[in-house]
């Protein structure tokens, strides 16, 4: 069963609007922790956010925020004002600490336009 | 920079040829995990390590080995080289739970091209 589910393969969205990337996750560890990372073409993984399980409130870091919804096991990363540079691939992924996995999702190829 | 570095960058190799690819964690790491990203994947968990030990294994192949050292630093060794091991291979490392570095960091990956 996938852990991790990124059900947009793909998305197109206009320069300076919002976007959501949707996540869902699947784990019976109470305690765990949620990642996003931005792959740009040249391939390198560059980290973007941390939610813990544990965490009251959403994360947020800069123009990225994550939309957590632990009944729902989800968590959406949210890009304010989106600029041309993120265009990008987006993984989320889950730290489950019982086994300290780190499992993926098969990702979101983001395309902004101009 | 993550702080974590891995050589090569780049590799280009004949088939049923043998490699070494080498990952240093961020400083004060003891986790340190192997991925590896085919053309147009998402990442594949390899194996992971934990202070010298294997701490979890994905789907690691047969012909594919790793380790890691006294110094933390870790190897991935892939033999019987195919065409489709052709990919990115990353190394990631991360701190205990309960730091502030939550987080995994990961290097810049090495490309690995079988040909």
């Amino acid at each position: 069963a996938q852990k991790i589910t990124q059900t947009q393969p793909g998305m197109f969205v206009q320069e300076k609007e919002a976007v959501t990337l949707d996540c869902t996750y699947d784990t019976s560890d109470p305690s765990y922790g949620l990642f996003w990372y931005k792959q740009p073409s040249s391939g390198e993984m560059i980290f973007l956010i941390y939610q813990g399980s544990y965490d009251q409130q959403n994360a947020t870091e800069g123009r990225y925020s994550l939309n957590f919804q632990k009944a729902r096991k989800s968590a959406n990363l949210v890009i304010s004002a989106s600029q041309l540079g993120d265009s990008a691939m987006y993984f989320c992924a889950m730290r489950e600490y019982r086994d300290d996995k780190i499992i993926f999702g098969k990702g979101t190829r983001l395309h902004i336009l101009p | 920079d993550s702080g974590v570095t891995q050589t090569p960058k780049h590799l280009i190799t004949a088939t049923g040829q043998r490699v070494t690819l080498r990952c240093s964690p961020r400083s004060g790491d003891l986790s340190v995990y192997w991925y590896q990203q085919s053309l147009d994947q998402g990442l594949q968990f390899l194996i992971q390590y934990y202070n010298g030990e294997e701490r979890a294994k994905g789907n690691i192949l047969e012909r594919f080995s790793a380790q890691q050292f006294p110094d933390l630093h870790s190897e991935l060794n892939l033999s019987s080289l195919e065409l489709g091991d052709s990919a990115l291979y990353f190394c990631a490392s991360s701190g205990l739970r309960t730091d502030s570095g939550n987080t995994i960091y990961f290097g810049e990956g090495s490309w690995l091209t079988v040909v």
